[in-house]
């Protein structure tokens, strides 16, 4: 494998369910992000992780909840969700968010979730 | 707060008719202006970065440039495959600088 891969590709889930979408990156670099993408919308950042520390999280509902285990693997565990959560989240990998070459991300291909 | 306008929304050419994207941007210092590819049903690709007003970076038929407002994406003679949304995003300066990103200039080229 190489680059930046997410599994599940799709998820389907209803409202009460917990599922986990999981991110992992080939590419040596030691910060990861989530990402969700609407349409007609700007992507928003959720999260933040350097180094597996958690250094940014913008304002998002605690039913998101991430884990970064080490630097290659990132997870997004889901529960309780609101179908105005269905989007495509997207993870990425950078070097050190500290310096310029942070903005050269690389991303997965996402995982398209729906909220029943 | 920092903020990235793309315009247009939506363009249309015909294979071989250059054009120009524009991505409108505020941000209090700027360290970095990023340009990224974006196919249906993948994520972004990233393409350039522009640190200051004046520089260029060029990739085939794509040409970035940045001013102190304003960057433009230039695509000269597009193909086909060159249809993509194309995302600009703008790193702050400070700490752990992360990507504010525009909506996005959705591109297609018509043969």
């Amino acid at each position: 494998e190489t680059g930046v891969t997410q599994t599940p590709r799709h998820l389907v889930m209803g409202m009460t369910n917990k599922k986990s979408l999981k991110c992992e990156q080939h590419l040596g670099h030691n910060a990861m992000y989530w990402y969700k993408q609407s349409a007609k919308k700007p992507l928003e950042l959720m999260f933040v992780y350097s180094l597996e520390e958690r250094v940014e999280n913008n304002s998002v509902p605690s039913r998101f909840s991430p884990e970064c285990p080490n630097s290659s693997h990132l997870f997004l565990h889901l529960h309780t969700l609101q179908p105005e959560d269905s989007a495509l989240y997207l993870c990425a990998s950078s070097q050190d968010p500290r310096t310029n070459r942070a903005g050269e991300q690389f991303f997965g291909p996402g995982t398209r979730l729906t909220v029943l | 707060e920092d903020q990235v306008t793309q315009s247009p929304e939506a363009l249309r050419l015909q294979e071989g008719e250059s054009s120009s994207l524009n991505c409108s941007y505020t941000v209090s210092g700027l360290r970095g202006l990023f340009w990224y590819r974006q196919d249906p049903g993948k994520g972004p690709e990233f393409l350039f970065t522009l640190y200051s007003a004046g520089e260029e970076k060029e990739k085939e038929r794509l040409k970035a440039t940045l001013t102190k407002k304003e960057s433009f994406l230039h695509i000269t003679a597009p193909k086909p495959e060159d249809s993509a949304t194309y995302l600009c995003a703008v790193q702050a300066p400070s700490g752990y600088s992360t990507l504010t990103f525009g909506k996005g200039t959705m591109l297609l080229v018509s043969p």
